[in-house]
């Protein structure tokens, strides 16, 4: 089955620096891309998505990229404040479209932004 | 629109007891997922739901079990309660393509 792996496993930063957090992924026919923000006992919150026909796609302060050749995709933050600081996990939609509901998570990065 | 909602949020059960978890979509979702979320494993998916069929299932055993009911709320239970079964049990609902939104979560101890 599809795994993911995600790097790294803390990120510290100082406010107003950028963040970058990065997965790759085994199953070469997931096709769909999604970042969740969970902060200290809050749900996982989807923040942005890729699909696979798209190389990069951004929203404000956050961006994701997207190689599917090498099978890796990135969350990008820039301008980093306080607020950014939380879990942050990546997934993937393993078999494409047969899979809908089923989403294979890394393991997880806390990112610190230190004011 | 409001939101994902589980009942209920906290619970704690003995080993060897079974639970039931509820999972409101949102409105309009006719998709469920389930997931178990430990600090060891992280986020596991255990099953998916849509239009009132099974259509997903992770790698659990026979224990975890869930439906789906005409209104796309969804129950899942957890059979012969093991201390390892403690976890906070997220669903997301969706619209019926991939995008996923999470509830709030139930957290489950088992004792």
């Amino acid at each position: 089955g599809e795994n993911v792996e995600q790097h790294p496993s803390t990120l510290s930063v100082q406010e107003g620096d950028s963040a970058v957090i990065k997965c790759t992924y085994s199953d070469s026919a997931s096709n769909y891309f999604p970042w969740y923000k969970q902060e200290l006992g809050k749900r996982p919150q989807l923040i942005i998505d890729i699909r696979s026909n798209v190389g990069e796609k951004k929203d404000q302060r956050i961006a994701v990229t997207l190689n599917k050749t090498a099978k890796h995709f990135s969350l990008h933050i820039t301008e980093t404040q306080p607020e950014d600081s939380a879990v942050y996990f990546c997934a993937a939609n393993p078999a494409g479209g047969t899979s809908y509901g089923k989403l294979t998570f890394g393991q997880g990065t806390i990112l610190t932004v230190h004011p | 629109k409001a939101g994902v909602t589980q009942t209920p949020r906290y619970l704690i059960k003995t080993r060897g007891q079974q639970v039931t978890l509820s999972c409101s979509p949102i409105s309009g979702h006719r998709s469920v997922s389930w997931y178990q979320q430990t600090p060891g494993q992280g986020l596991q998916f255990l099953f998916e739901y849509f239009s009132e069929t099974q259509r997903n299932k992770g790698n659990f055993p026979g224990r975890f079990s869930g439906r789906q009911f005409s209104n796309s709320r969804s129950e899942m239970n957890v059979s012969t309660l093991e201390l390892g079964d403690s976890a906070l049990y997220l669903c997301a609902s969706s619209l019926g393509s991939v995008e996923q939104y999470f509830g709030p979560g139930t957290r489950l101890t088992v004792t």
